[in-house]
């Protein structure tokens, strides 16, 4: 098993431009994230679907959007890059209700000239 | 305002001592806390998960207290070595749909 995997690694960006994080899962999870991580902030919750065709708002969600591709895959778009949106992205899953623990994928390291 | 703290400063202890991290809160009250390591350039780790009704969690050489009376919880690892050298993040039950709020993490360096 693979886990989480998470395309691409690394991105550079200009302001303005768009661009799709890919996630994706083989552990048959119900639920997925997208997280980022600044120094200083720790990880915080951008988007997250609790099952497969539902999306809902974590902390930070302005200037993201998400899409619940199917049960396996969880994309973030950036439709205008920002300088802001500078940071480290990583995509979680976890099993249904009363499975807490949370995978994590090995991050995109995004940075917005 | 809700709020997790951990020791923003570096901890560094010698090898074979006993390291303790600290996780605060205020205004949650989680059903769960859980201890994640994180590398750097990687994505956190799962390593323990303690409810709001067990006091303790033990796993080989971890140990999680959880006071949900001072809002506490602590990790300890003890007989530490070199390769437990990492940033350690609490992570809180916020709400449904297995949402958490982490901390900004402890950075722990064990010498030799």
């Amino acid at each position: 098993n693979a886990g989480v995997t998470q395309t691409p690694k690394f991105q550079v960006l200009k302001t303005g431009q768009s661009m799709t994080l890919q996630c994706a899962q083989d552990m048959n999870h119900n639920s997925m994230y997208w997280y980022r991580q600044d120094p200083g902030m720790g990880l915080r919750l951008i988007y997250y679907s609790a099952s497969e065709g539902t999306t809902d708002k974590g902390e930070v969600p302005n200037g993201y959007n998400v899409s619940r591709l199917n049960k396996r895959e969880f994309s973030l778009r950036l439709e205008s890059a920002a300088p802001s949106q500078t940071s480290v992205y990583f995509c979680a899953s976890s099993e249904a209700q009363g499975q807490e623990t949370q995978y994590f994928g090995p991050g995109t390291r995004l940075l917005v000239l | 305002s809700q709020k997790i703290e951990q020791n923003s400063e570096a901890l560094n202890i010698q090898e074979g001592k006993t390291a303790t991290l600290t996780c605060n809160y205020t205004n949650y009250s989680p059903a769960y806390l859980q201890w994640y390591r994180q590398d750097p350039g990687r994505g956190p780790v799962f390593l323990l998960l303690i409810r709001e009704n067990e006091k303790e969690k033990r796993k080989e050489r971890l140990k999680v207290t959880f006071d949900t009376t001072l809002k506490q919880s602590l990790f300890h690892i003890t007989a530490s070595q070199p390769a437990d050298s990492a940033t350690y993040l609490c992570a809180l039950d916020t709400g449904g749909g297995n949402k958490l709020t982490f901390g900004t993490g402890t950075q722990l360096k064990v010498e030799l």
